[in-house]
């Protein structure tokens, strides 16, 4: 079936510096979604790319979608404490009964360290 | 906009209780709403997909008579889990999309509820 790979697992940075999380996916996607948990909440939808090579910015995060639509990346620049959470990207599945499904990859887990 | 209330928020009952979780779609309509189950510091892991007026469809390895689902109306669907056991102690979180058929749509989650079975 298909599968979403997410890396890093954890990433531990100071603050002010860059953060980069890499999605990966086995089939090639319509779509990819990205969400953000905060620790102890639940997650909130970021954004959604469509167009191969779709680069999208939402202040100091640029989202960006491969040209083969099967891998994404999330960066952040100068992150903050409000930046930890766990990044997670998520696919839609494939086939005529998804009815919307999403496959969430593992997720990266931020850590901010002031 | 698209706000999804879950209810309650944190669950603690004894082995063998029967526990019902409430998902509603505040401020829109929810064809579809989907339940996952997360363990700590893990990625969400889809049960379910609940489409109001029809059955769920149970990912491989859900028990359907273990986690009854009912999607009963356009903002309502309420997962039940039966006979709860310690093995069943999870955080389950529900999520809204306002199309079953258009997968572009994203998912408005509720804020989960943690279920601790004694």
């Amino acid at each position: 079936g298909q599968q979403v790979m997410q890396i890093p697992q954890y990433q531990h940075v100071q603050e002010g510096e860059d953060f980069t999380t890499y999605c990966n996916s086995s089939t090639t996607l319509s779509n990819i979604q990205w969400y953000k948990q905060r620790p102890g909440g639940h997650p909130v939808f970021l954004i959604q790319l469509v167009k191969s090579g779709e680069v999208k910015k939402q202040k100091r995060l640029t989202f960006q979608f491969g040209e083969a639509k099967k891998n994404s990346s999330l960066h952040i620049t100068a992150t903050q404490t409000t930046d930890v959470g766990t990044y997670f990207c998520a696919g839609p599945n494939a086939g005529g009964t998804s009815y919307g499904k999403l496959t969430f990859g593992q997720g990266t887990i931020l850590t901010v360290h002031p | 906009g698209a706000v999804v209330s879950q209810h309650p928020s944190r669950v603690i009952c004894k082995s063998g209780t029967s526990v019902k979780i409430e998902c509603r779609s505040l401020d829109f309509q929810a064809t579809t709403m989907f339940w996952y189950r997360q363990f700590p510091k893990k990625s969400l892991m889809l049960m379910a997909t609940s489409n109001e007026g029809s059955k769920a469809t149970y990912e491989q390895g859900v028990e359907k008579d273990k986690f009854l689902i009912n999607h009963a109306s356009l903002t309502l669907s309420t997962l039940t889990v039966t006979s709860a056991h310690p093995e069943d102690s999870s955080f389950y979180i529900c999520s809204a999309s306002s199309r079953s058929w258009y997968s572009n749509q994203p998912q408005h989650f509720g804020d989960g509820t943690r279920l601790s079975i004694l």
